[in-house]
């Protein structure tokens, strides 16, 4: 069984359209995470969430917003996309943060 | 802002050579943390070194890790053409909440 799964895997859209990316897990982990890595590899945290609070990296623009249903599902939602957007995004699981993250699949973001 | 920086950016070696990866970080931290990426996939833990451990191992992978220089080395022994993949550090944040990765060393294993 997949430990964090990401959807969808691929997401090619225009400029200005809003969209999701769901994630969810099957850990039993208190703690999620979104990161986003750009071209070069480079992977920065954006959100951290557990089912206490969350906490966002004071750079990400507010047209990103993380959404909880449960402890199992953090979804990413992202306003008005721009160009800059196109990257890939990943979710992530740990028990906390003193502990080994497990990351889902990653989501492959273009914006046109 | 970034903690962890990897060196070198990419080293590529042969079959059954070691391979040997540093990562630098600026401030004091709990625990370091070291993945694996390979190209299209997502993050793979590797291993986790607490502050108070200077090495560690896992199977074919060893850790060390220097407070007193803010660095950690990964040694890969008997390397293989399944190695070849992306190696981040990763170190928690300050503020409690995240890790925060170094922008990786690219590893070729050819055979």
């Amino acid at each position: 069984d997949t430990a964090v799964s990401q959807t969808p895997k691929y997401l090619v859209t225009q400029m200005g359209n809003d969209k999701s990316i769901k994630c969810e897990q099957n850990l039993g982990h208190d703690t999620m995470y979104w990161y986003k890595q750009d071209s070069k590899k480079f992977l920065k945290i954006m959100f951290s969430y557990n089912n206490k609070e969350l906490i966002i990296n004071e750079t990400v623009p507010n047209r990103f917003s993380p959404k909880s249903p449960d402890k199992a599902h953090l979804n990413l939602h992202i306003n008005s996309l721009e160009l800059g957007d196109s990257a890939v995004y990943f979710c992530a699981s740990s028990q906390d943060l003193r502990y080994e993250q497990y990351f889902g699949p990653g989501t492959r973001l273009t914006v046109t | 802002s970034q903690q962890g920086e990897e060196d070198p950016q990419a080293l590529s070696i042969q079959e059954g050579e070691n391979a040997t990866m540093n990562c630098s970080y600026k401030t004091s931290i709990n625990n370091l943390q070291w993945y694996r990426q390979n190209s299209g996939r997502g993050l793979v833990h590797l291993i986790l070194i607490r502050s108070n451990e200077r090495e560690k191992h896992s199977g074919r992978l060893r850790v060390t890790l220097d407070t007193s220089k803010k660095s950690s080395s990964l040694l890969i022994t008997a390397s293989r053409a399944a190695d070849t993949a992306s190696y981040f550090c990763a170190t928690d944040s300050n503020s409690g909440y995240a890790l925060n990765f170094g922008k990786g060393t690219s590893l070729l294993v050819t055979p």
